[in-house]
């Protein structure tokens, strides 16, 4: 069945540092991909998407390219702040509504 | 606009006893999910609806588990009865269905059980 795998946490950078957290999936057809966040305390929040291969997600300062040669969707950015702190889940919805994510990667953010 | 409501944000229960949590979709979606979400990891479908309909149960657990839609607006997820393994976040979302099933979907805060 379709799968999403993340990198592992946790991620700790000192601010203005760049970020890679990687992503692939298995899926058959054309799934859309997603990012969401998810802060302390609070619910998931969609960071960013692409629907289709070689479309580009950005949102935030953070960007993430639908690669379907290497089924992946790696998130970067150029710098990060403290404010990026949270947890960060790579999505797939292939079809039916059903998002299926991976198992998260928790970023911290040094001052 | 609001957001998907969620209630309560916090419950803890004694096992084997029954519990239930309550979502308001945000106005105007017609699909709405329930997830469940274990500590460290990614959330997991548990039950779609399309308006009132039931349209993906498959990974609900229905010895113990249902949901209901009334009227295709809220809905409410009920366990009874509890087990320890119940402990976990239950997260509720809502979509506007387009073409593909493919819609985004906004998602609440959550209710968090603790099973004791």
């Amino acid at each position: 069945g379709d799968s999403v795998t993340q990198m592992e946490g946790p991620v700790t950078l000192s601010e203005e540092a760049f970020l890679t957290i990687n992503c692939t999936y298995t899926a058959t057809g054309y799934p859309s991909l997603f990012w969401y966040v998810q802060y302390p305390g609070e619910g998931l929040q969609l960071l960013l998407k692409a629907t289709k291969a070689d479309d580009k997600g950005s949102n935030k300062g953070f960007e993430a390219t639908y690669r379907k040669e290497t089924t992946s969707f790696h998130l970067e950015k150029g710098s990060v702040q403290v404010s990026d702190s949270a947890v960060y889940f790579c999505a797939l919805n292939n079809q039916g509504g059903k998002l299926i994510f991976g198992q998260g990667t928790e970023l911290s953010v040094k001052p | 606009e609001a957001g998907v409501v969620q209630s309560p944000r916090y419950k803890i229960i004694e096992k084997k006893q029954p519990v239930a949590f309550w979502c308001n979709p945000i106005s105007g979606h017609n699909t709405l999910y329930w997830y469940l979400q274990n500590l460290g990891q990614g959330p997991e479908l548990l039950i779609r609806y399309e308006n009132e309909e039931a349209v993906d149960d498959s990974q609900l657990p229905k010895d113990r588990f249902s949901a209901e839609r009334l009227k295709g607006v809220d809905s409410t997820l009920k366990i009874q009865p509890a087990e320890l393994g119940d402990s976990a976040v239950y997260l509720c979302a809502s979509s506007l269905s387009l073409a593909g099933g493919r819609n985004e979907q906004f998602f609440g805060p959550g209710t968090r059980l603790t099973v004791l």
